[in-house]
């Protein structure tokens, strides 16, 4: 059973630049989550993605999209890329089973803004 | 708002030593949901308990055991006889209503041999 896979693993841009992360959901599950994990910190939640639309969202700006797939496999974009975006990215999945589902998470995406 | 307090932020012992990380959670919710997540070196959040918050039983699974008291909005986990393995960021995290995940900031522990 494959749990939840991201790619790249490492990303290095300079600022201004646009980036766009992937993540494939565990076997079963159909919403999506990310999260940015700044150095020392704990998880901030960006958005939520269920049945191919953004269903949550946290506090981040416009320049944080995403996008979800028929397949459930998601995508996280970032523009105009600022150097406090380098964080950990993380990706997590849940069965879409009312506020008990627990969140799975990947090995995540470190992007490096220079 | 939720708000999910870690006031350790590293804690290092012994192997074989019993070590406990709290948590200290705020919500306004009375369905809530509380988690502990594991983050060792390699950045993955593994997933260790879910707890409910209707449901005060402690739980008890190999090494690990946690500690829900309601009375004091406390979700404590505790290791015994830890082990160098152990060694990474442990995090609490409250989900309540529809909201996603809330966590705090983490508690790192070292476990050295």
């Amino acid at each position: 059973d494959a749990g939840v896979t991201q790619s790249p693993t490492h990303l290095i841009k300079t600022r201004g630049q646009q980036v766009t992360l992937r993540c494939s959901p565990k076997s079963g599950h159909d919403t999506v989550s990310w999260y940015q994990q700044a150095l020392g910190q704990g998880p901030q939640f960006i958005f939520q993605y269920y049945e191919e639309e953004e269903r949550q969202r946290g506090n981040f700006p416009d320049r944080f999209s995403g996008h979800q797939f028929p397949n459930y496999s998601s995508e996280l974009n970032v523009n105009a890329l600022l150097l406090g975006d380098s964080a950990l990215y993380l990706c997590a999945s849940s069965p879409r089973t009312g506020t008990t589902d627990t969140q799975y998470f990947g090995p995540g995406t470190r992007l490096t803004v220079l | 708002a939720q708000k999910v307090t870690q006031a350790q932020t590293e804690i290092s012992v012994v192997e074989k030593e019993d070590v406990t990380l709290d948590c200290v959670y705020e919500t306004r919710d009375t369905t809530y949901y509380l988690f502990w997540y594991k983050q060792p070196p390699s950045g993955e959040l593994v997933f260790l308990i879910r707890r409910n918050s209707f449901d005060e039983q402690n739980e008890i699974s190999g090494r690990y055991s946690w500690n829900f008291q309601k009375s004091t909005s406390s979700f404590n986990f505790t290791i015994t006889a830890s082990q160098v393995v152990d060694s990474a960021v442990y995090f609490c995290a409250l989900r309540s209503g529809y909201s996603t995940l809330t966590f705090g900031k983490g508690t790192m522990l070292l476990v050295s041999p």
